[in-house]
């Protein structure tokens, strides 16, 4: 199975402070990897596909870059409602698997 | 406007056998992989099966594999987790997600469906 870790598993920030969240993979994933936002007791949130592509209907300060093993969620200027955890998953090979999540939390 | 309803989650006991369902509405069903993606209480995300458009294709992880069962009715808008011997580990939310390619993101899920199993 493909394992995906995540960096930080939690971090403080602030409104409007950069915020950079990485996932690795066990192996090459090429591009096929997504990023999920998930608030509590919500369903998640598809926010990144393919490492890089922002999914329709979700601002432009969130982003995503990589490919291979290493990549990046980045928040831009972070808002209010981006307080939440975060989920990649990557979807090269089955099982797909999910990194265990980075809880971004108000400092 | 695109839905995802789950039904059929409860309390169990170790052995026992539970049904999802998940009703899809507001896009072509029948054109769409479907997945379970689950959750345990305070836990991370953990894919658990899909299947593909006409249900010739079913991939599980390998802690469900054999004990669950994945399916479809394209016809009634409807996709299924048969869930037998269940054990305390799969106590979880049951989320079903709507699936772009077998290898691809899910963009529309379901709001979920908590199957508890405890003696």
């Amino acid at each position: 199975d493909i394992q995906m870790t995540q960096s930080p598993s939690s971090l403080s920030a602030s409104v409007g402070d950069r915020v950079t969240i990485t996932c690795r993979a066990s192996q090459s994933i090429s591009t096929f990897l997504n990023w999920y936002q998930q608030k509590p007791g919500k369903a998640p949130k598809l926010l990144i596909h393919a490492a890089s592509s922002l999914q329709s209907g979700v601002p432009s300060r969130f982003s995503g870059s990589g490919s291979g093993t290493d990549f990046t969620l980045t928040i831009s200027s972070l808002q209010p409602e981006d307080f939440a955890t975060y989920y990649c998953q990557q979807t090269y090979r089955t099982p797909l698997t999910f990194g265990q999540g980075t809880k971004v939390e108000i400092k | 406007e695109v839905q995802l309803e789950e039904s059929g989650g409860g309390l169990v006991q170790p052995g026992g056998s539970l049904r999802l369902s998940c009703a899809a509405s507001g896009f072509t069903f029948s054109s769409y992989w479907m997945n379970w993606v689950r959750q345990p209480p305070g836990k991370g995300l953990e894919w658990v099966a899909n299947i593909k458009q006409d249900g010739s294709e079913k991939y599980y992880v390998d802690s469900v594999r054999g004990r669950f069962t994945i399916s479809r009715d394209n016809a009634k808008n409807s996709l299924f987790l048969q869930m037998n011997s269940l054990r305390d580990d799969d106590t979880a939310v049951y989320f079903c997600a709507r699936g772009e390619g077998s290898n691809s993101y899910n963009d529309y899920w379901g709001q979920g469906t908590l199957v508890t199993v405890s003696s």
